[in-house]
């Protein structure tokens, strides 16, 4: 299994909602990341777990709030969000061993903020 | 700073053409480079990944370049069909970090029938 899940595919959510939303790989792999993607940009990091801790926070507003509950699960709680905050999340998955820098990317959320 | 660039950012070609893309990276300490493919709608898909110790790497239907003198990257698909239509995005490992890939601002490849 090379395949990394999300849900929902779509979230749209008014300013004072909470949300989360969820990723799974059942690759084995150690580190996991978020990404947050605008429309004709790159993927800009968010936060990097690595063994089940926090390793990485890109100053990201703490209206998202990471969790790592298993080596397999990643999720992103959502509070509190603004209009801008509107974009395509995506989670990633690598291994640490081998040298090897490749992050496998899951489909993404896309998420409307109203 | 560290940045990954891109000189074109579309990049039409027929089908059946040889393409290629190429991207500047500013950072002489990364040692290690990759290629995604971003087709709409879908996430990042790994193409093919080169280390420094290398110039080239051949896959199926695409070869990726490296030049270390003047910090270029290219990748070359070869008879180039409609689904290799996507946004393309070369990155360079963080040498700040070992997690961090800096992504370049991407290209889109439009294949015309």
């Amino acid at each position: 299994d090379t395949e990394v899940t999300q849900t929902p595919k779509h979230l749209v959510m008014g300013m004072t909602n909470k949300k989360s939303l969820k990723c799974e790989q059942h690759m084995g792999h150690r580190a996991m990341y978020w990404y947050k993607q605008k429309a004709k940009k790159p993927p800009e990091l968010m936060f990097v777990y690595s063994y089940e801790k926090l390793s990485i926070n890109e100053s990201v507003p703490s209206r998202f709030s990471p969790e790592c509950p298993n080596s397999s699960l990643l999720n992103l709680h959502l509070h509190a969000l603004q209009p801008e905050d509107s974009a395509l999340y995506l989670c990633a998955s690598s291994t640490r061993t081998g040298g090897s820098y490749e992050q496998y990317f899951g489909p993404g959320t896309r998420l409307t903020v109203t | 700073g560290e940045s990954v660039g891109l000189h074109l950012p579309t990049l039409s070609v027929q089908e059946g053409d040889n393409s290629i893309i190429n991207c500047a990276y500013s950072n002489s300490a990364s040692d290690y480079f990759i290629w995604y493919k971003q087709e709409s709608g879908k996430g990042p898909q790994f193409i093919i990944d080169i280390r420094s110790n290398m110039d080239k790497r051949q896959g199926q239907r695409v070869t990726v370049l490296l030049n270390k003198t003047v910090k270029h990257l290219s990748l070359q698909i070869a008879a180039t069909q409609p689904g290799d239509s996507a946004v393309y995005f070369c990155a360079e490992n963080g040498v700040d970090s070992s997690y961090k890939l800096i992504f370049g601002s991407g290209t889109r490849l439009l294949v015309r029938p």
